[in-house]
């Protein structure tokens, strides 16, 4: 079946750390986004690529970093730089920018800095 | 200020009762999707609409441009129903998100 994987489900980190959170999918989507969901607030977008070997910052990216060498693959890392990272990383990806179709997600990943 | 809103926030319903979530947004629109998130934190695509309505089992979504509103309805609710509903306005290549509505159907 097609869809998104994220890995790893949970995620513990201590200060100073930097994480990579992965992100496949097998729908041959050319766009993938990245989000950060806290409690009481709508995702906001970190990072997004429309096509391989480009991709923008979003509204959150100080602290993050992505890459996008495969159509199937979107790694999100974590770095220290970021000063609250504790939270939900949901990755996501549309054909078409999710003007002609679904928009799918993975299942997340929860990240707590300990 | 929020590009969308979505009301109510919370929502509890006694099964079987007739659901409506709304959504207003202040941006430009290429599409609007409803999504659901369950308590695992999972999301899946219910809607893609860009005009109209349209109706999938017990759901029904409906959107008008003039008015930049759209509502989510669900006929007959259930337990199972039970799940943040989520409203998403696409923007050209921006998607931007309401805070969601927690949905409680009780038995």
């Amino acid at each position: 079946d097609g869809g998104i994987t994220q890995s790893p489900k949970y995620l513990f980190r201590k200060e100073g750390q930097n994480v990579t959170l992965s992100c496949e999918q097998n729908l041959n989507h050319d766009a993938m986004y990245w989000y950060r969901q806290d409690p009481g607030q709508g995702l906001r977008l970190i990072y997004y690529s429309q096509i391989v070997n480009d991709f923008q910052k979003g509204d959150i990216a100080e602290g993050y970093s992505v890459s996008r060498e495969k159509k199937e693959s979107f790694p999100l890392t974590v770095t220290s730089a970021q000063k609250n990272p504790t939270a939900f990383y949901l990755c996501a990806s549309s054909r078409e920018g999710g003007r002609t179709g679904e928009l799918f997600f993975g299942e997340g990943s929860r990240l707590t800095v300990l | 200020k929020n590009e969308v809103e979505q009301s109510p926030q919370n929502l509890t319903a006694q099964e079987g009762e007739f659901i409506t979530i709304n959504c207003s947004y202040s941006v430009g629109i290429s599409a609007l999707h409803w999504l659901q998130q369950h308590p695992g934190g999972g999301i899946v695509s219910l809607f893609m609409l860009s005009s109209g309505k349209k109706k999938h089992g017990r759901l029904i979504a409906t959107i008008n441009i003039q008015e930049k509103h759209s509502s989510l309805h669900i006929t007959a609710s259930h337990p199972r129903d039970s799940a943040v509903y989520i409203c998403a306005v696409l923007n050209f290549n921006k998607f931007y998100f309401g805070s969601g509505t927690k949905l409680n159907v009780k038995p």
